[in-house]
């Protein structure tokens, strides 16, 4: 079962510019995660944010959380070609072992 | 690099064959993970295991059958698989969530396992 729902799908930008991705989940949460995902591999853990946390940086990177709506953001700042991947959210709901994921955004960063 | 070592990356099966996936870890985690992944969609939670114990089975088809062995290798047996089994099957390791500490919930995914299954 799907528990994030992600927007935009898909996301193109120029290289330089920021790019915001947002998930909205639907029940109560423990921690999001972002995970990045380049085509067909593995995937990255960027950054978790707990529930009683609003806002997280990791050098580019800019996670908001708003347990109130039930939504999270992501801010990719100065972004790079290198930066084209698929990014997904996650939640954990359950304090235990169920990390469900959203459907992602595919961000594609012309050079 | 990732310090999950799924094997092997690609794997072509009849669906008659009787096949098996490997994941091995060494960074102490007791928790570890089977999820699989279709082309542009999100990871899908299938198994996990807590101190080599089956912990949750998300009502997988028991045509496949998770196994682990000891607290670094997590096995994924598979046997009768239809084509519509074809997919990304990925490995992920965590530390035992309920332990408190700043990484707890982070999880660390192999490669993955690409199988087609004909």
């Amino acid at each position: 079962s799907q528990q994030g729902e992600e927007d935009p799908q898909a996301l193109s930008i120029q290289e330089g510019e920021n790019a915001t991705m947002n998930c909205s989940y639907k029940t109560s949460i423990n921690n999001l995660q972002w995970y990045r995902q380049n085509s067909g591999r593995g995937l990255v853990h960027l950054i978790l944010i707990r529930s009683n946390e609003r806002e997280k940086h990791s050098g580019r990177l800019r996670v908001t959380l708003d347990t109130s709506k039930k939504s999270s953001s992501l801010l990719i700042t100065a972004s790079r070609a290198a930066d084209t991947a698929s990014y997904f959210c996650a939640t954990d709901n359950t304090g235990g072992f169920k990390t469900i994921f959203g459907a992602g955004t595919r961000l594609f960063v012309k050079a | 690099d990732t310090e999950v070592t799924q094997t092997p990356k690609h794997l072509v099966m009849g669906m008659t064959n009787k096949k098996s996936l490997k994941c091995e870890q060494h960074m102490g985690h007791r928790a570890m993970y089977w999820y699989k992944q279709k082309a542009k969609k999100p990871p899908e939670l299938m198994f996990v295991y807590s101190y080599e114990k089956l912990s949750i089975n998300e009502s997988v088809p028991s045509r496949f059958s998770p196994e682990c062995p000891n607290s670094s290798l997590l096995n994924l047996h598979l046997h009768a698989l239809q084509p519509e089994d074809s997919a990304l099957y990925l490995c992920a390791s965590s530390q035992e969530p309920r332990a408190r500490g700043p990484n707890t919930g982070e999880l660390f995914f192999g490669e993955g396992s690409r199988l087609t299954v004909l």
